[in-house]
C-alpha cells in the first residue's frame, strides 16, 4: 500500500544545514511535495519535484529524490529561527490524492 | 495565485450538535476537493475525497453518515460533523486540485480547528 516515512524530531543549529529525509513507497508518483506546518496554522507548500528529476534547488531549500531507493531529501540552508516548524514529505499516489508523512519537527537551538 | 479558503477557522460546540465546515476555491473550479483531519501531533489522514455533482469517496474507517460531505457547486465543498462527540474535536483542512498537469496544482485551505466540549 501506499506509505510516506519520516523522522519524527530534527535539531540543529541556528545558522547550519537541516536536512530532513523522507521514503515513500508508490513507485508511480508523479510528484513529490514539501509542506511546513507552523503552530495552528495550515499547511504551506514549501517546494515540489516531478518524479524525473533528480534535484531541485530553490533559494535556500534543495530537494534531492532518489527514484531508485524512493527516498526524498529536503534540505534547510542556514537555518534560521523561523525555519521552526513541521515539515511534511507528501507523495501524489493518484487522482491528486496526496498520502503525508507523519512529520518532522525541527527545532532551532541557538 | 489559487486561494482555498475554509470557514471557520475556529468553532467551538456542544457535543450531540452538528458544525458545517465550508471550503472554497476563490478563483479557479475546483472538480475535486479534499478533506482531512489531523490529531494533535499527529500527520494529516484523508477523510474524503470529494467530488462535484457526485457522493463523496471516504477512506476506510470514516463514517459517511457522521461525516457529510457535500461538493454541490465547483466551488464549494462542505463538511458536517453530525452528533459532535469530543472525540470529533480536531483540525480539519480541506484541499482543491485545480487537475493534473503541474506540480502546484493542490491547493490547502487553512484549515478549521473543532473543540466539541
Amino acid at each position: 500500500g501506499e506509505d510516506v516515512e519520516q523522522s519524527l524530531f530534527l535539531s540543529v543549529r541556528e545558522g547550519d544545514s537541516s536536512v530532513i529525509n523522507c521514503t515513500y513507497t508508490d513507485s508511480s508518483s508523479t510528484y513529490l511535495y514539501w509542506y511546513k506546518q507552523e503552530p495552528g496554522a495550515g499547511l504551506q507548500l514549501l517546494t515540489y519535484i516531478f518524479s524525473n528529476m533528480d534535484m531541485k534547488q530553490d533559494q535556500r531549500l534543495t530537494v534531492l529524490l532518489n527514484k531508485k531507493d524512493k527516498h526524498l531529501s529536503l534540505r534547510i540552508a542556514d537555518t534560521q529561527t523561523g525555519d521552526s516548524a513541521i515539515y511534511f514529505c507528501a507523495e501524489d499516489s493518484s487522482a491528486s490524492k496526496i498520502i503525508f508523512g507523519s512529520g518532522t519537527r525541527l527545532s532551532i537551538r541557538p | 495565485g489559487a486561494v482555498v479558503s475554509q470557514h471557520p477557522s475556529w468553532v467551538i460546540c456542544k457535543s450531540g450538535t452538528s458544525v458545517k465546515i465550508e471550503c472554497r476555491s476563490l478563483d479557479f473550479q475546483a472538480t475535486t476537493m479534499f478533506w482531512y483531519r489531523q490529531f494533535p501531533k499527529q500527520s494529516l489522514m484523508l477523510m474524503a475525497t470529494s467530488n462535484e455533482g457526485s457522493k463523496a469517496t471516504y477512506e476506510q474507517g470514516v463514517e459517511k453518515d457522521k461525516f457529510l460531505i457535500n461538493h454541490a457547486s465547483l466551488t464549494l465543498s462542505t463538511l458536517t460533523v453530525t452528533s459532535a462527540h469530543p472525540e470529533d474535536s480536531s483540525f480539519y483542512i480541506c484541499s482543491a486540485s485545480r487537475g493534473r498537469g503541474s506540480g502546484n496544482t493542490i491547493y490547502f485551505g487553512e484549515g478549521s480547528w473543532l473543540t466539541v466540549v
